[in-house]
């Protein structure tokens, strides 16, 4: 069974920062583009970043480059979303998934939510 | 790179079918076969419904069904159930991933 499980996110001050991690199972982590989705409270789905199978390729939306970093641990079946220099319209909830590439996400976790405010 | 527009709302009743459009343009839809579509119930995770425009991954009901044509995608629920009623969003391979604005579907 294929399990997607994020963790990390919180209350944070405007400037702060937080790490998000993502636990994943039931497939081929090491195998697998992974990417985080991330959706503001009422609004619609936005891409944020992904990372190939083996860490050497990472994109970013433009609003956060500079500021967010992907990575991942093959090791451990896990990926991560360093979240620096936090502005009040990051606050969302961010989702973790498998990217099959040309946009097919077919595995999501539950989300864990980032709320940016003072 | 604009979001791909959809129709905000769409209705119908239990056993009526319901199609909504994803428009785009030459740049994303209108070239490339690389058209998704996922579903989001309310405080839930979007869920991989369609994709490459109009396959079923395994477990999907063949009422949910997809099409292209030019530069708009469409997503047709047929046989409305009272579970379909939940957000609609169409994704379309790109320089970036970009998702479509979203549609709430309502069951009446």
């Amino acid at each position: 069974e294929v399990q997607v499980v994020e963790s990390g996110g919180g209350l944070v001050q405007p400037g702060g920062s937080l790490r998000l991690s993502c636990a994943a199972s039931g497939f081929t982590f090491s195998s697998s583009w992974m990417t985080w989705v991330r959706q503001a409270p009422g609004t619609g789905l936005e891409w944020v970043a992904n990372i190939k199978e083996d860490g050497t390729e990472k994109y970013y939306m433009d609003s956060v480059k500079g500021r967010f970093t992907i990575s991942r641990d093959n090791a451990k079946n896990s990926l991560y979303l360093q979240l620096n220099s936090l502005r009040a319209e990051d606050t969302a909830m961010y989702y973790c998934g498998r990217d099959r590439g040309f946009h097919i996400i077919d595995y999501w976790g539950q989300g864990t939510l980032v709320t940016v405010s003072s | 790179q604009s979001a791909l527009t959809q129709p905000p709302s769409a209705s119908g009743s239990p056993g009526q079918s319901v199609t909504i459009s994803c428009t785009g343009t030459s740049s994303d839809i209108g070239t490339y076969n690389y058209v998704s579509w996922y579903q989001q119930h309310p405080g839930k995770a979007p869920k991989l419904l369609i994709y490459e425009v109009s396959k079923r991954p395994s477990g999907v009901p063949d009422r949910f069904s997809g099409s292209k044509s030019g530069n708009t995608a469409s997503l047709t629920v047929s046989g409305l159930h009272a579970e379909d009623e939940a957000d609609y969003y169409c994704g379309s391979f790109a320089v970036s991933k970009v998702f479509g604005t979203g549609t709430r579907v309502t069951v009446l």
